[in-house]
């Protein structure tokens, strides 16, 4: 059975830093490409970020690009988001979640979701 | 971007009823890669259709998607309790990997 656990979400000022984890079991992680994916409170699904399956190819939506950086280490099926420079909207649930396949960005798995609170 | 707008927003509907959900993208979706999720309160989104009609194994049978192009549709064909949630269909054929605002199903 595929599990997604994330953390490392909680409180932080406008301006500062995070990091989120999400450890993955029950799939060989170093074969599916990862991806994170947010929800703000009461609001639609939002794409963040994606990595492939290596890890050499990684891919951002514009509301995020040069202040977050997705990583992975395969060794510890683990996968990272490092947010740098938040901001009040980026205030949201943020979700792990495995792609389908190989190369298509679908996601067939999410983890329960970590909060990020950017507040003063 | 592709942009992909859901419509209804709202559709109240009764058990054992037909719902049918609309996605139209903005511009064509590349190799009609898209999916639909849905998403009950409280809780992570789930997978249940994507590659426009290719079912998930283990989502009944009543749920079926189909479409190409820029038109895409979701049909429930007799709706259970459960079923009523929120869907947003996504599409990933091109970056960035965007998805529709959702329709809400509510019971009527």
């Amino acid at each position: 059975e595929v599990q997604l656990v994330e953390s490392g979400g909680g409180l932080v000022q406008p301006g500062g830093s995070l990091r989120l984890s999400c450890v993955a079991s029950g799939f060989t992680f170093s074969s599916y490409a990862m991806s994170w994916v947010r929800q703000a409170p009461g609001k639609g699904l939002e794409w963040v970020s994606a990595i492939d399956g290596s890890g050499d190819n990684t891919y951002y939506a514009d509301s995020v690009k040069g202040r977050f950086a997705i990583s992975r280490v395969n060794s510890e099926n683990t996968l990272y988001l490092q947010m740098n420079s938040l901001r009040a909207e980026d205030t949201a649930v943020y979700y792990c979640a495995k792609a389908g396949s190989g190369y298509s960005y679908y996601f067939d798995s999410w983890g329960q979701g970590t909060l990020v609170t950017v507040s003063s | 971007e592709i942009v992909l707008t859901q419509s209804p927003g709202t559709l109240s509907l009764s058990p054992g009823e037909r719902a049918t959900l609309s996605c139209r993208a903005s511009q064509s979706v590349t190799n009609n890669h898209l999916a639909w999720l849905l998403q009950k309160p409280g809780q992570a989104p789930r997978l249940l259709i994507y590659g426009a009609s290719r079912r998930v194994t283990g989502i009944p049978d009543r749920f079926s998607g189909s479409g190409s192009g820029t038109d895409f549709t979701l049909t429930i064909s007799r709706l259970e309790p459960e079923d009523f949630a929120v869907y947003y269909c996504q599409q990933y054929g091109s970056s960035p990997i965007t998805f529709g605002q959702g329709t809400r199903l509510e019971i009527k």
